[in-house]
């Protein structure tokens, strides 16, 4: 393990569900982010958390709603997901958000919305 | 258009052989690259980090090559084994935590 934690790490949810994925990290880092890694492309950056307070917000749909409560726990919470919101949803923590050190991934929740 | 290409896109190499993936990125400024590498299903793990003061760096049977002036970079893998087939990712950090991801390289190792 990395230290990063996600649970479920499978998850298939129809569109109507309301689901939430847990991420947690002993590492002492004071920054978490999710990110959205689809097949054959990039990841992409879709929250920021410095602090728990959410430094950045890549335009994501409002159907996903993260929540930060303290600097160890980070949620993302779905609701009335598409198809195309099938995807892996990886968590990851750093040191603090000025910088990268210590960036870690967790090992991802692979969602699949039917 | 993204600001870290890889290529190629997949390969399909034999157990014992060596491999070389590129990444060519346009990210300015730059602060450090990195390769990861992540195994199906699960999240990318780092495999080497480089500032750009560094030419080469190694880890294992991984060694990773920088030229900051042609805005290259390469991954060699050596004698690969079964266990090296996965996803390689380059990942260039600009400043802070905003990283630019490449699509990844799809590495086989076949017995």
């Amino acid at each position: 393990e990395t230290g990063v934690t996600q649970t479920p790490r499978h998850l298939v949810m129809g569109m109507t569900n309301k689901k939430s994925l847990k991420c947690e990290q002993h590492l002492g880092h004071n920054a978490m982010y999710w990110y959205k890694q689809s097949a054959k492309k990039p990841l992409e950056l879709m929250f920021v958390y410095s602090l728990e307070e959410r430094v950045e917000n890549n335009s994501v749909p409002s159907r996903f709603s993260p929540e930060c409560p303290n600097s160890s726990h980070l949620f993302l919470h779905l609701h009335t997901l598409q198809p195309e919101d099938s995807a892996l949803y990886l968590c990851a923590s750093s040191a603090e958000t000025g910088n990268d050190r210590g960036y870690t991934f967790g090992s991802g929740t692979r969602l699949t919305v039917v | 258009k993204n600001q870290v290409e890889q290529s190629p896109q997949s390969l399909i190499i034999l157990e014992g052989k060596n491999c070389t993936l590129q990444c060519n990125y346009t990210v300015s400024p730059f602060s450090n690259l990195r390769w990861y590498k992540q195994d199906t299903g699960r999240g990318p793990v780092s495999l080497t980090i480089m500032t750009f003061s560094e030419n080469t760096k190694s880890n294992g049977r991984y060694t990773a090559t920088l030229d900051a002036d042609t805005k290259q970079s390469s991954l060699h893998i050596t004698a690969s084994q079964l266990s090296d087939s996965a996803s390689y990712i380059c990942v260039v950090s600009k400043d802070g935590y905003k990283l630019s991801f490449g699509a990844g390289t799809t590495v086989t190792v076949r017995a």
